[in-house]
């Protein structure tokens, strides 16, 4: 399978930690995204690293991609509640003619007041 | 703005059944997708249209036709459904290319049961 990995499956922690989540990848790709889906709704874009790129921020997202490992990893700074969530990491490759959007299962964090 | 909206929000079918799920986007995006989320896995391609007039297979297109019907709507139809389609649909758009080159927006999903 070319799918993502992610680790850990499942996250719960406290309001004003740290949540890291980890991706791990099969092929090379050109660039991992990071998607957040709350409970019973779509996906939301968070962040994009390009290939060439090694570390990215946004607001609370920190996002590192290691291409020797073929890993990514999303850290969330000072989690909220409203963090609560399952998080996909997708890796964007050209394979089978195309240019694909790999997902990940996800990892769900949860975040306690 | 709506961004995505895909219709029904829930169906039940029965084995053999035939349906159509439908998918706007009012972003003028050029590009939009079909995607499917079972538990314990990621999102998986069915189909896409890289731009209006143009469709091509994903990771698991069997089962499954699409229409692409003009620049805002592309619908997905199953034309005899089966038990293991059963999933959670999502439609999505980006502005152009194809899902590994940019950032995809998601509609809030189709949740399908087949009996």
């Amino acid at each position: 399978s070319q799918q993502g990995e992610e680790d850990p499956q499942a996250l719960s922690i406290q309001e004003g930690e740290n949540a890291t989540m980890n991706c791990s990848y099969k092929t090379s790709i050109n660039n991992l995204q990071w998607y957040r889906q709350n409970s019973g709704r779509g996906l939301v874009h968070l962040i994009l690293i390009r290939s060439n790129e090694r570390e990215k921020h946004s607001g609370r997202l920190r996002v590192t991609l290691d291409t020797s490992k073929k890993s990514s990893s999303l850290l969330i700074t000072a989690s909220r509640a409203a963090d609560t969530a399952s998080y996909f990491c997708a890796g964007g490759l050209f394979s089978g003619g195309y240019n694909k959007l790999i997902f990940g299962a996800g990892t769900r964090l949860a975040v306690h007041p | 703005n709506a961004g995505v909206t895909q219709t029904p929000k829930f169906q039940v079918l029965k084995t053999g059944q035939s349906m159509t799920l439908q998918c706007a986007q009012d972003m003028n995006h050029n590009s939009m997708y079909w995607y499917r989320q079972d538990p314990g896995m990621g999102l998986r391609l069915i189909y896409y249209s890289a731009s209006e007039g143009t469709t091509d297979k994903g990771e698991v297109p069997n089962g499954y036709n699409v229409s692409r019907l003009n620049k805002r709507e592309f619908s997905l139809r199953l034309e005899s459904a089966a038990p293991s389609q059963t999933s959670v649909y999502f439609c999505a758009s980006s502005a152009r290319g194809s899902p590994g080159a940019n950032v995809l927006t998601f509609g809030a999903g189709s949740r399908l049961t087949v009996l």
